[in-house]
């Protein structure tokens, strides 16, 4: 799986937005990008996913560089819920067999009151 | 229901010892996932299965074994495991959703093997 880069840690305050950045600049044609949230103590969240448009959805934003070589997701208004660690990952779809996410190290993201 | 359940939620084991994790999903999905996270690090894949067949194995030790006896259900038995095994194990299902899959993730089984 091609690899991402993300900054290891943000710090945002509550009720701003939030702009999560990712390099993933080895992305080929048919790879998605995926986002994941990993709350303390809990299994992974699904975000959001995309392909080459923007998307929208009830937990964020996801904008995509025209290039694809890069992503932001973006938290309109941040809560003390969204602290945790924000995962950007490429999937290369898989019909049949299952997908393979592969994890980064991700981007840790504290939120103040 | 879009919940994934694991039991147990923890579990201590001595290396000699025999256990199983249980990972149960109701959304009617035919893949489901087993991943390990060790402490401040991200999920590492173990295992696939699709259709109730084992897809990818990532090359896990033998002393974990997974079993799919239907499409709603996952173990993973446990063998001779070593200290170096403790850990997050999670299990996720996905279905087939806009082009890629989105997996669901369960709470996890903190194991210890003492």
């Amino acid at each position: 799986d091609a690899k991402t880069t993300q900054p290891n840690s943000m710090e945002s305050n509550e009720e701003e937005p939030v702009h999560l950045p990712c390099n993933h600049s080895t992305i080929s044609g048919t790879d998605y990008i995926h986002w994941y949230r990993q709350l303390p103590s809990q299994g992974p969240e699904y975000v959001i996913h995309g392909l080459t448009s923007n998307v929208n959805n009830r937990m964020a934003s996801l904008a995509i560089a025209e290039d694809r070589k890069s992503s932001t997701l973006i938290l309109h208004r941040a809560t003390l819920r969204d602290a945790a660690v924000y995962y950007c990952i490429l999937k290369t779809p898989m019909r049949g067999s299952g997908d393979k996410l592969t994890f980064g190290t991700g981007t840790r993201l504290a939120v103040r009151p | 229901d879009t919940e994934v359940t694991q039991t147990p939620k923890h579990l201590v084991m001595g290396m000699t010892n025999k256990k199983s994790l249980k990972c149960e999903q109701h959304m009617g999905h035919r893949a489901m996932y087993w991943y390990k996270q060790k402490a401040k690090k991200p999920p590492e894949l173990m295992f696939v299965y699709s259709y109730e067949k084992l897809s990818i194995n990532e090359s896990v030790p033998s002393r974990f074994s997974p079993e799919c006896p239907n499409s709603s259900l996952l173990n993973l038995h446990l063998h001779a495991l070593q200290p170096e095994d403790s850990a997050l194990y999670l299990c996720a299902s996905s279905q087939y959703t806009g082009g890629t899959y989105e997996q669901y993730f369960g709470p996890g089984t903190r194991l210890t093997v003492t």
